[in-house]
């Protein structure tokens, strides 16, 4: 099946290491999102992509950065990772063109900072 | 501008019981509205949407919603609660072209 998988799924690690989390996507979506969760405060967008060359700043983009190697790729890195972005990460991946901005999400990464 | 209010971060019902859950929006165009699931240690799973047309969307596992634009809600329904409904539910608006927004949640308990 078409899916959005999402690497890895647990990670702890420490205050001021640099982390990256990656997603891949098999449903032939032009467009990738990365989103946090935390408790109370629903989903947060980070960064999204349109299409390889396109990369847009969320709402929370600050200790973030993005790379989309892919059309199918689309990482998340911390630089220097903080007790506060202990959080659930997630991916997700939409069509242009459905008119609705529909979109499909992965399993989602558990990431602690001590 | 969008934005999305839940009402309730907490629901509780019994089994076999009406499940309503309010979700109001916010948009200065139509909009495209969504409910999400998520059951534990799980991603979001689309439960329905609404994009034009009929305003009672039916979606997956008995569950439906209604959009009235005048009251500018999409309020979600189930007749009757089962315990695997327990799970977060979440609604989201879309201008239909760059970005979700997405209401805080509400957490569905549902017991015996």
């Amino acid at each position: 099946d078409a899916d959005v998988t999402q690497t890895p799924r647990n990670r702890i690690t420490k205050t001021g290491k640099r982390i990256m989390l990656e997603c891949s996507q098999t449903k032939g979506h032009d467009r990738m999102y990365w989103y946090r969760q935390d408790p109370g405060l629903g989903l947060r967008l980070i960064y999204y992509s349109f299409d390889v060359k396109d990369i847009n700043k969320g709402e929370i983009s600050d200790g973030y950065s993005v790379s989309r190697q892919a059309q199918a790729k689309f990482s998340l890195s911390l630089e220097s990772a903080i007790p506060n972005q202990t959080a659930l990460y997630f991916c997700a991946t939409s069509e242009t063109g459905t008119g609705t901005n529909e979109q499909f999400f992965g399993p989602g990464t558990r990431l602690t900072v001590l | 501008a969008q934005s999305v209010t839940q009402l309730g971060s907490h629901v509780s019902v019994s089994e076999g019981a009406l499940v309503l859950l309010r979700c109001n929006y916010s948009s200065s165009v139509p909009p495209y509205l969504f409910w999400y699931v998520q059951y534990p240690n799980q991603g979001l799973q689309l439960l329905l949407k609404y994009t034009t047309g009929a305003t009672l969307v039916k979606g997956i596992n008995g569950f439906e919603a209604e959009f009235k634009k005048s009251e500018t809600s999409f309020h979600l329904t189930k007749p009757s609660a089962h315990m695997s409904d327990a799970a977060e539910y979440f609604c989201a608006v879309s201008d239909g072209y760059s970005t979700l927004t997405f209401g805080k949640g509400t957490m569905l308990l549902v017991s015996p």
